[in-house]
């Protein structure tokens, strides 16, 4: 089992709708985890941080943690053009490294 | 305030060639990564440092080596470079490893070309 899965293909979604990306981890003990965002031929920028239970709201965007299920999710309300992007979930392995998963790539229609 | 910079941008290399990727970090951050990312995939951790002095392999550290002398620099070495060591390469850097913690500031990359 890989330590980070991000499984969804492409997700194309019409400007103003809600995007939402999934990640599940494997190691139970993990205790933090990132959002960060691509784009093409740049490198990755944190969006969102998470380390409890629940969901977290920064703007247009809501990370969800889930620590039985061992998921976390990320929500892009009112998708605009510039969040075409890469979207790579990132979890602490311990000592501040960070595993990552392949990243879901979003695609907002205008 | 630079933040991470990373240089070359570009390189392409010989098979068999050397190289040091330099990564420097003005924002005091006590702990330093090299990722690798390959086509369509996730980042994979190469090496990481926790303090000047101080590194420990990551996931994928066959073909590399690293040193921290300082806190500022965290260079990347090739040796001997394969075609498998095409890729992007990223250096990080972060604070230590204090609850709430773990947010990276990513350098702009090296795109290596091996051939």
């Amino acid at each position: 089992q890989k330590e980070v899965e991000q499984n969804s293909g492409p997700l194309s979604v019409p400007e103003g709708a809600i995007a939402s990306l999934n990640c599940t981890y494997s190691d139970r003990v993990s205790q933090s985890f990132f959002w960060y965002r691509q784009y093409s031929g740049k490198s990755p920028e944190l969006i969102m941080s998470i380390y409890s239970n629940g969901d977290k709201e920064d703007g247009r965007f809501t990370a969800q943690l889930n620590k039985a299920s061992q998921y976390v999710s990320l929500l892009i309300r009112d998708s605009q053009p510039s969040d075409s992007a890469t979207y790579l979930c990132a979890v602490n392995k311990g000592n501040n490294r960070l595993a990552f998963g392949k990243g879901n790539q979003v695609v907002v229609i205008p | 305030n630079a933040g991470v910079t990373q240089t070359p941008k570009f390189r392409i290399l010989k098979i068999g060639q050397s190289m040091t990727l330099q990564c420097t970090q003005d924002m005091n951050h006590n702990y330093m990564y090299w990722y690798r990312q390959d086509p369509g995939m996730g980042l994979k951790l190469i090496y990481y440092s926790v303090g000047a002095g101080i590194t420990d392999k990551g996931e994928v550290p066959n073909g590399y080596n690293v040193s921290r002398s300082t806190t500022e620099d965290f260079p990347l070495r090739l040796e001997l470079a394969a075609p498998s060591q095409t890729s992007v390469y990223f250096c990080a850097s972060s604070y230590g490893n204090r609850a709430g913690m773990g947010g990276y500031t990513f350098g702009s990359g090296t795109r290596l070309t091996v051939v």
